[in-house]
């Protein structure tokens, strides 16, 4: 089976525009989750989609979007980006996203805003 | 809300010896899940261990294992016969059982341990 799959790998843009990302879980996998990564705050939970509902959030603010489509692939979307916004954004996809099912992350989107 | 610490941001070790990682989480919860991912420096996370925290038995995957100490909250991860393969950030995940709680849907992860494996 193919692994998850986020594109683009890299993007650099400029504080105000927009970005999406996007991420293709393993085939069967319903449950995708997204994460941010940086230096100083570490790994912290975006949202969770699972059958293209938003099932959970983390404390980002609303300029962090996302949806999940019928095939389970799914999108992240940031407006009015800040200079704050620049880290490795990871997609993790699961069968079902809960219990001890396992996550299987993508490769991540390094975003850098300039 | 559960937290996760990692209290070692560094550690090393020699090519074939042992190490031991550590982590300590805090929840009030009493059903969970436990997990250790290593990241290497392609960033690709990747599973390497994992606990359901009902079992009192330690998990164990090949030279991974890990000694979960419920009552204490610890959940630290042991490396046998370490490879320079192994040397990775290696993170700690909390994941609640409880539905339907929304932490349930999430990891919490730790803020890492970097491995270095000395040839």
């Amino acid at each position: 089976k193919a692994g998850v799959t986020q594109t683009p790998r890299y993007l650099i843009k400029t504080r105000g525009q927009q970005v999406t990302l996007s991420c293709s879980p393993i085939s069967g996998h319903r449950s995708v989750s997204w994460y941010q990564q940086t230096p100083g705050q570490g790994l912290q939970f975006l949202f969770e989609y699972f059958s293209e509902t938003q099932r959970n959030k983390g404390n980002f603010p609303g300029r962090f979007s996302g949806r999940q489509f019928s095939n389970s692939r799914s999108e992240m979307n940031v407006s009015t980006l800040e200079l704050g916004d620049s880290a490795l954004y990871l997609c993790a996809s699961s069968l079902e996203g809960g219990g001890i099912d396992t996550q299987y992350f993508g490769p991540g989107t390094r975003l850098t805003v300039l | 809300a559960q937290t996760v610490t990692q209290s070692q941001p560094e550690m090393s070790v020699q090519e074939a010896e042992t190490v031991t990682l550590s982590c300590t989480y805090d929840t009030s919860e009493s059903d969970y899940y436990l997990f250790w991912y290593k990241q290497p420096p392609s960033r690709q996370m990747i599973l390497v261990i994992r606990q359901e925290a009902y079992k009192q038995q330690n998990a164990t995957e090949n030279r991974f294992s890990v000694n979960f100490q419920k009552a204490a909250k610890s959940f630290s991860l042991k490396i046998s016969d370490s490879q320079l393969g192994d040397a990775a950030m290696y993170f700690c995940a909390y994941r609640s059982a409880e539905e339907p709680s929304g932490s349930a849907r999430q990891l919490t992860f730790g803020s890492g341990t970097q491995l270095t494996v000395l040839p």
